[in-house]
């Protein structure tokens, strides 16, 4: 069974421009959600998508977006890029629907902004 | 706003020894999950405790939940250098599902040989 692939793995951008970010969930899961990582705040919700809609949404700017397509993939988009949007972009696959369930990590992407 | 602490945030420990770490919420939760991450990679579940009491154990970790105290220890016996590594424990404060997890700020371990 294939587990969540993100793309691209690494990325440099220059301040200003804009990135797209891609994540393909595991088979038969409807839920992406996206996590940002970085050393100094840690680990925190970007948003949560859910049959093409947004469900959840954390405490980032507007600059930070994103969508989800019928078949499940979702991409984040971050547009006017800063210094302090460098940091590892991990997206989470999740089977909703019942209790047990878990959270399934991709192997991220890693945004670095010069 | 759900805050979650965990500590300590930095662990050496010899192989061979015991020793837990701790999460602590703030909010009313009864999803508690655990997970690795290694330099450089992703998250790796570990555990996933769903209720008051629940107890789960895989090799030398055991991780369990008491959601009156909203606390949850992962517990390592005899360690291994193969444990080292960063572990999060992640509450979920959605409705339903985790599919909005607060992360706490990890405990990075080293086992020394």
């Amino acid at each position: 069974k294939a587990g969540v692939t993100q793309t691209p793995r690494y990325l440099i951008k220059t301040r200003g421009q804009q990135v797209t970010l891609s994540c393909s969930p595991i088979s038969g899961h409807r839920s992406v959600s996206w996590y940002q990582q970085t050393p100094g705040q840690g680990l925190q919700f970007l948003f949560e998508y859910f049959s093409e809609t947004q469900r959840n949404k954390g405490n980032f700017p507007g600059r930070f977006s994103g969508r989800q397509f019928s078949n499940s993939r979702s991409e984040m988009n971050v547009s006017t890029l800063e210094l302090g949007d460098s940091a590892l972009y991990l997206c989470a696959s999740t089977w909703t629907g019942r209790l047990n369930t878990e959270a399934f990590f991709g192997q991220g992407t890693r945004l670095t902004v010069v | 706003e759900l805050k979650v602490e965990q500590n300590p945030l930095f662990l050496s420990m010899q192989e061979g020894k015991n020793y837990t770490i701790y999460c602590n919420y703030s909010t009313t939760s009864d999803r508690l999950y655990w997970y690795r991450q290694d330099p450089g990679k992703s998250l790796e579940s570990l555990f996933v405790l769903l209720s008051n009491g629940a107890v789960k154990q895989e090799g030398r970790l055991m991780a369990s939940l008491d959601t009156k105290a909203r606390l949850s220890t992962l517990h390592i016996t005899a360690a291994v250098h193969d444990l080292s590594a960063t572990y999060f424990c992640a509450v979920d404060s959605a409705n339903f599902g985790n599919e909005k997890l607060t992360f706490g700020t990890g405990t990075r371990l080293t086992i020394i040989p």
